[in-house]
């Protein structure tokens, strides 16, 4: 099993440029969750995902969007990127929800400029 | 808003010693969760407690948890420079809400 993928592992973006972040995850778990770190700051929930064709808001979602098509991949998206996306972007999943262990992929690090 | 909180922000100690980090929270919780991130990767659970439980055990891992003084402690006993990593306490209210972190190093 390979767990939980992220596509790219690095991007860096011009302010005003769009682009999507891959997740897949090979667990069949039915909760998905988008992350981003910042230094000091933890890790803050973005939007998530109880099972496909659902999303909701997290804590920070202004600015970003995301899709569940299938089980097994949450895509998040940037439409117009700004310099305060610049962070490190983790995905997780879990069987069921937030009472559940979290898995996590290996992260993404956006920089905008 | 974090609900964790981690104390101290930065340990360093010697390989063989004990290290102690703590975690507070403000609200009821129905769980508790430690994670490790070592540099550059991805989070790994380490432990989960339940709010009816007070203390549990995992290898060199020990954690406690006082739901009176909405307080968790994590020890790593004996530790080895591959404990060198970024803890995190997570708290489950509805969703995991993770603390800032306490980095760890362990020198050799």
């Amino acid at each position: 099993n390979a767990g939980v993928t992220q596509t790219p592992k690095f991007r860096v973006l011009k302010t005003g440029q769009s682009m999507t972040l891959l997740c897949a995850q090979d667990m069949n778990h039915e909760y998905m969750y988008w992350y981003r770190q910042d230094p000091g700051m933890g890790l803050r929930l973005i939007h998530y995902s109880v099972g496909e064709g659902t999303t909701a808001k997290g804590e920070v979602p202004d600015g970003y969007n995301v899709s569940r098509l299938k089980k097994q991949n949450f895509l998040l998206g940037l439409e117009s990127a700004a310099p305060s996306q610049t962070s490190v972007y983790f995905c997780a999943s879990s069987p069921r929800g937030s009472s559940d262990t979290q898995y996590f992929g290996p992260g993404t690090r956006l920089t905008v400029l | 808003s974090q609900q964790g909180e981690e104390d101290p922000q930065a340990l360093s100690i010697q390989e063989g010693e004990n290290a102690t980090m703590n975690c507070s929270y403000k609200t009821s919780i129905n769980n508790l969760q430690w994670y490790r991130q070592n540099s550059g990767r991805g989070l790994v659970h380490l432990i989960l407690i339940r709010s009816n439980e007070r203390e549990k055990h995992s290898g060199r891992l020990r954690v406690t948890l006082d739901t009176s003084k909405k307080s968790s402690s994590l020890l790593i006993t004996a530790s080895r420079a591959a404990d060198t990593a970024s803890y995190f306490c997570a708290t489950d209210d509805y969703k995991l809400s993770f603390g800032a972190g306490t980095t760890v190093t362990v020198r050799a």
